[in-house]
């Protein structure tokens, strides 16, 4: 079975710090995503990678940066935490192909206090 | 820029009834996937079916068929004998297949399925 896997389920940081979201799949996908999940706005693309070191805007890229080193692994990065970014964050992989299912994590509840 | 557009933010079914979900997209291209995800409450979203827009059969994967009208933009999920298991919130989302397009997974809003025994 394919694994998209998001290091925490729940995080809480305070505003002003910088913070980490890792993501890691175990298929060597070359496609991986995330989304900011927010209700009655659905997913929207923060940010996505195509390949090691490669990196695309989504909609939203503002306030995040992302790190793409290893193929298995994707990190979204918030620069300087502000309440508006409290949010449910998603993690995805697909191959390359454009019909190809793409595979979410459990997603990380992240409040920025 | 593609959209895509639920216009439902909540539905509900009763079990063993039929229910459909309402998706429309827009887009200036002619090749491309379109799909329906399922996010149940504990979030892992999952692939429910999908259809390419070059294919004129609608696409069907058990009890989950689509309505794939293309000229129309329209692309709605049947859920038929509705279980209670169905409930979740589901997705609609478009990928462009132009070549040398990004691969970027455009989706909409979500509509809210309750199932009621």
């Amino acid at each position: 079975d394919v694994k998209v896997t998001q290091s925490s389920r729940y995080l809480v940081k305070r505003t002003g710090e910088k913070v980490f979201l890792e993501c890691v799949q175990d298929m060597d996908h070359e496609n991986m995503f995330w989304y900011r999940q927010d209700p009655g706005l659905g997913l929207r693309l923060i940010y996505f990678s195509y390949d090691v070191k490669m990196k695309e805007k989504g909609d939203i890229p503002e306030g995040y940066s992302v790190s793409r080193e290893k193929k298995e692994r994707f990190s979204l990065i918030l620069e300087s935490a502000s309440t508006n970014q409290t949010s449910m964050y998603l993690c995805a992989s697909s191959l390359g192909g454009p019909g190809t299912e793409a595979f979410f994590g459990q997603g990380t509840r992240l409040t920025v206090v | 820029a593609q959209t895509v557009t639920q216009s439902q933010p909540e539905m509900s079914v009763q079990e063993a009834e039929t229910v459909t979900l309402s998706c429309t997209y827009d887009t200036s291209e002619s090749d491309y996937y379109l799909f329906w995800y399922k996010q149940p409450p504990s979030r892992q979203m999952i692939l429910v079916i999908r259809q390419e827009a070059y294919k004129q059969q609608n696409a069907t994967e058990n009890r989950f068929s689509v309505n794939f009208q293309k000229a129309a933009k329209s692309f709605s999920l049947k859920i038929s004998d509705s279980q209670l298991g169905d409930a979740a919130m589901y997705f609609c989302a478009y990928r462009s297949a132009v070549r040398g397009a990004t691969n970027k997974l455009i989706f909409g809003t979500g509509t809210l399925l309750a199932v009621q025994p």
